[in-house]
Formats: C-alpha cells, sequence, structure tokens
C-alpha cells in the first residue's frame, strides 16, 4: 500500500455543488494531517490543516479518521476559482522532511 | 509565498549542461529544503540545508545532484549532466514546526 493514496481525477463538478474526495495513508504513526491546494505550475499552498475532531474554514470541510486512516475534504457551493489540484499531506516527525505529499486531486469546476 | 524566493523561474538546458537552481529563504531563517514534483507526479523531498550544513540528503540522487548553502548568498541546487527525465518542478521550502512554505519554483525543461 503506498504512503499517500489520492484518487487523481479529474474531478468535474459544476458550479455550486458540493464535493468530497479522500486520502488514505498508510503510515499509522502520522502526527498531523493538512490539505495544500496546487494551482497549475504554481506552488502548492496551505489550504487547511485536519483535526480529528474535523474543523471547517468557511466553504471547506476537513476530517481525518484515524481507525480507518483516512482524510476528507469537503467542498461546499463550488466556485470556479476552486479548480485546482489538492494535495493530502502527512507529517510524521521531524522536521518538513518528515512531510509525506499524496500526487494530488485534480478538480475542476465548470460554469 | 511568504518570501522563499527561487531563480530562475525556468530554465531550457541541453542533454549533458548543468542546471543551478538559487533559492533564499524566508527572511530570518537559516534552513531551506528541497522538493522535486516531476509531472503527475507527488512532491518528493530532496535535502534539507541550513548555513554550510547539509542536515539529510536522504532524498538526492546518488549521482550529478548537490546541493549547498553557503554562509553567504542562497543556496544552490545543482544538476550535472542533465537528462531528459531532470525535467520536473523544484520547490524551495522554509518551515514553520510542522507547516511548510514553497517558493514559487523553478521549471527545469531538458531538450
Amino acid at each position: 500500500r503506498k504512503e499517500v493514496e489520492q484518487d487523481p481525477g479529474p474531478f468535474n463538478v459544476p458550479e455550486g455543488a458540493t464535493v468530497a474526495f479522500n486520502c488514505t495513508y498508510s503510515n499509522s504513526a502520522s502526527q498531523s494531517f493538512f490539505w495544500y491546494r496546487q494551482d497549475c505550475r504554481k506552488e502548492p499552498k496551505l489550504l487547511m490543516s485536519v483535526y480529528s475532531s474535523g474543523n471547517e474554514d468557511g466553504r471547506f470541510t476537513a476530517q481525518l479518521n484515524r481507525a480507518s486512516q483516512y482524510i476528507s475534504l469537503l467542498i461546499r457551493d463550488s466556485k470556479l476559482s476552486d479548480s485546482a489540484t489538492y494535495l493530502c499531506v502527512l507529517y510524521s516527525g521531524g522536521g518538513a522532511d518528515g512531510l509525506t505529499f499524496g500526487k494530488g486531486t485534480h478538480l475542476i469546476i465548470q460554469p | 509565498n511568504a518570501g522563499v524566493m527561487q531563480n530562475p523561474r525556468h530554465l531550457v538546458r541541453r542533454r549533458g549542461q548543468e542546471a543551478r537552481l538559487r533559492c533564499s529563504p524566508m527572511k530570518g531563517h537559516s534552513h531551506v529544503y528541497w522538493y522535486r514534483q516531476l509531472p503527475e507526479e507527488g512532491l518528493k523531498f530532496m535535502v534539507y540545508l541550513q548555513k554550510e550544513n547539509i542536515i539529510d540528503e536522504s532524498g538526492m540522487p546518488k549521482e550529478r545532484f548537490s546541493a549547498e548553502f553557503p554562509k553567504e548568498g542562497p543556496s544552490i541546487l545543482r544538476i550535472q549532466q542533465v537528462v531528459r527525465g531532470d525535467s520536473a518542478a523544484y520547490f524551495c521550502a522554509s518551515s514553520f514546526g510542522n507547516t511548510i512554505y514553497f517558493g514559487e519554483g523553478s521549471w527545469l525543461t531538458v531538450v
């Protein structure tokens, strides 16, 4: 099983719809979890951290399920500007060398 | 991009030439991380450097790749005798704890 697995997509979603995607991980020692967003030919940028209790930031909701070893990202009322690749990131300690990145899920919001 | 500066943004090299990528970390930081993102792949850790010291180079290819971070000046990622498979985006980053901030990246194309 790969360390971090994401459905590469693309997810084609109409504007205004709700979309959700998951990320599964194999390292049970992973300490922290994040979602990063990467636009085409741009650097990844932190979207939000993911907590066991679930956390929400505007239209974005992130969940962590340690028992099943997956995290999820839900986007409500999707906007055209949400089109991007969403990277699942795990932190297993140490410095930034302890970060493991998924390959990303490509999301396309259609007008 | 939280102040991590990279140049050049785009670089084209012929097979066999050398590529040099430069990175200046966030102000006040004395460490940098280099990551590589191959087409359609996830970000992969390459090397972690502090001023005049390589902390972790476990992700560096064994041949042709080297990195340094001198006391004065930017960090340099050097790729000798480039091959087509080296074509990728190379990101430099600084971190605050387990949160990483990337530079805008250097896109290397080997022709």
